[in-house]
């Protein structure tokens, strides 16, 4: 079934630790994305890829980076976690259409850093 | 620089009574808008957007750009529709056909039986 997977689902880790958080989609879309949420707040695009090979920053400043060597596949990666990192990411995709593209998201990975 | 505002955080109200959730923007182009909803323990997910001109769920929203305004309106509303809705706007274009989305802090619907 297409759909758009995100793991893992919660992540409490100590500060320092380096994670990776892995996004897989089965839609066929070459589009994909990366935004996070705080509590409360809107959403904002840390990152996105037109397909593979192709990565780049959206307009809020985040330390962590972004992979796309397969085009159902782009995992975030926080080389050393902070507090400041504790959030919700959430992955999205989409197809190649005229400008209205639909974005479809996964279900989240609620991250905590101690 | 493009930005998206909902005014309510949270708006209460009583199932069959008619809701508004409001949705004004900012963007200097020919804005695209769409109204996201998360239901409790759901993904987000794509509601309805003002190209397609549908009806949704039985809900509506007509983008009036005199006012800046994208409201999402239904006549009577449902204990179902007690979610979190996010109004977006399609914009700044990040290049190969693609528009960064916009999103508002969101407004949560609360209907009470």
């Amino acid at each position: 079934e297409a759909d758009i997977y995100q793991t893992p689902r919660y992540l409490v880790i100590g500060t320092g630790k380096k994670i990776t958080l892995e996004c897989s989609q089965t839609m066929g879309h070459d589009k994909m994305y990366w935004y996070q949420q705080d509590p409360g707040m809107e959403l904002h695009l840390i990152h996105y890829s037109y397909g593979v090979n192709s990565t780049e920053k959206g307009d809020l400043s985040s330390e962590s980076t972004v992979s796309r060597i397969r085009t159902e596949h782009f995992p975030l990666t926080l080389e050393s976690a902070r507090p400041s990192h504790t959030s919700q990411y959430l992955c999205a995709s989409s197809d190649w259409t005229a400008r209205t593209d639909t974005q479809y998201f996964g279900p989240g990975t609620r991250l905590t850093v101690l | 620089a493009q930005r998206v505002t909902q005014p309510e955080k949270l708006l209460s109200v009583f199932k069959g009574a008619p809701v508004e959730l409001k949705c004004n923007y900012s963007y200097s182009g020919s804005p695209e808008l769409f109204w996201y909803v998360q239901y409790s323990r759901q993904r987000l997910q794509l509601l309805l957007r003002h190209i397609s001109r549908e009806s949704i769920k039985g809900f509506t929203a007509d983008l009036n750009k005199g006012e800046t305004s994208f409201h999402l309106k239904k006549p009577f509303a449902q204990e179902e529709d007690s979610a979190m809705y996010y109004c977006a706007l399609s914009g700044p274009y990040s290049g190969a056909g693609s528009y960064q989305l916009t999103f508002g802090k969101g407004t949560k619907l609360s209907v009470i039986p």
